[in-house]
């Protein structure tokens, strides 16, 4: 089984839809992320959560939303999907340590029509 | 966040070694240097990283320019499997980790 498991893998919805993209993790980190990657560009950071109590924006927090419901889950949610959401997104995790390495999700591709 | 430049593409024979540079003049002087690389479909996947020193492990070598304002990963032998986007990272102790574009290398048979 893999350490950061993402679901649903694949996605379509209509503009204006509230969705959620979910994350858990068995490696027992204190940190996760959510980042966006388009074609032919790398990831961009929407938010990080260093511990449960802690929610921190990215480059491009705008029109999402997260939840930290756990130490193993951290949830992202669109509240009224619009087209230009439409990329692979990922979750990965980290240890609370000075060299932060991260550990990546296989990714859910989302479409908005 | 320090910039890095890297060269868009870049390719290589099977078995042969490869070097893929990264330049990161703006880096500061406790800024570490992460590499990481994305498989095709997959999510990126953690290489390397260094501070000052050459690192070797089993996946491969970077080598680190004195003035630390360059980088190089070296991989001994290209597989099929290296085929991947290469990201360059600097970035501090405890920060989060700012991705470029990166360098796809393609590997030949």
């Amino acid at each position: 089984d893999a350490d950061v498991t993402q679901t649903p893998r694949n996605r379509i919805t209509k503009t204006g839809k509230r969705i959620m993209l979910e994350c858990s993790q068995t490696k027992g980190h204190d940190r996760m992320y959510w980042y966006r990657q388009d074609p032919g560009l790398g990831l961009r950071l929407i938010y990080y959560s260093f511990d449960v109590k802690d929610i921190n924006k990215g480059e491009i927090s705008d029109g999402y939303s997260v939840s930290r419901q756990a130490q193993a889950k951290f949830s992202l949610s669109l509240e009224s999907a619009i087209p230009n959401q439409t990329a692979l997104y990922f979750c990965a995790t980290s240890a609370s340590t000075t060299l932060n390495i991260q550990y990546f999700g296989a990714g859910t591709r989302l479409s908005v029509l | 966040d320090a910039k890095t430049t890297q060269p868009n593409s870049m390719e290589s024979n099977e078995e042969e070694p490869v070097h893929l540079p990264c330049n990161h003049s703006t880096i500061s002087g406790t800024d570490y240097i992460h590499w990481y690389r994305q498989l095709p479909s997959q999510g990126p996947e953690y290489v390397i990283h260094g501070l000052t020193s050459n690192v070797n492990n089993r996946m491969a070598s970077l080598a680190i320019a004195e003035d630390r304002k360059s980088s190089t990963l070296i991989l001994h032998r290209a597989t099929l499997r290296d085929a991947a986007v290469y990201y360059c990272i600097p970035s501090k102790a405890n920060s989060k980790l700012t991705f470029g574009k990166g360098i796809t290398l393609s590997v030949r048979p």
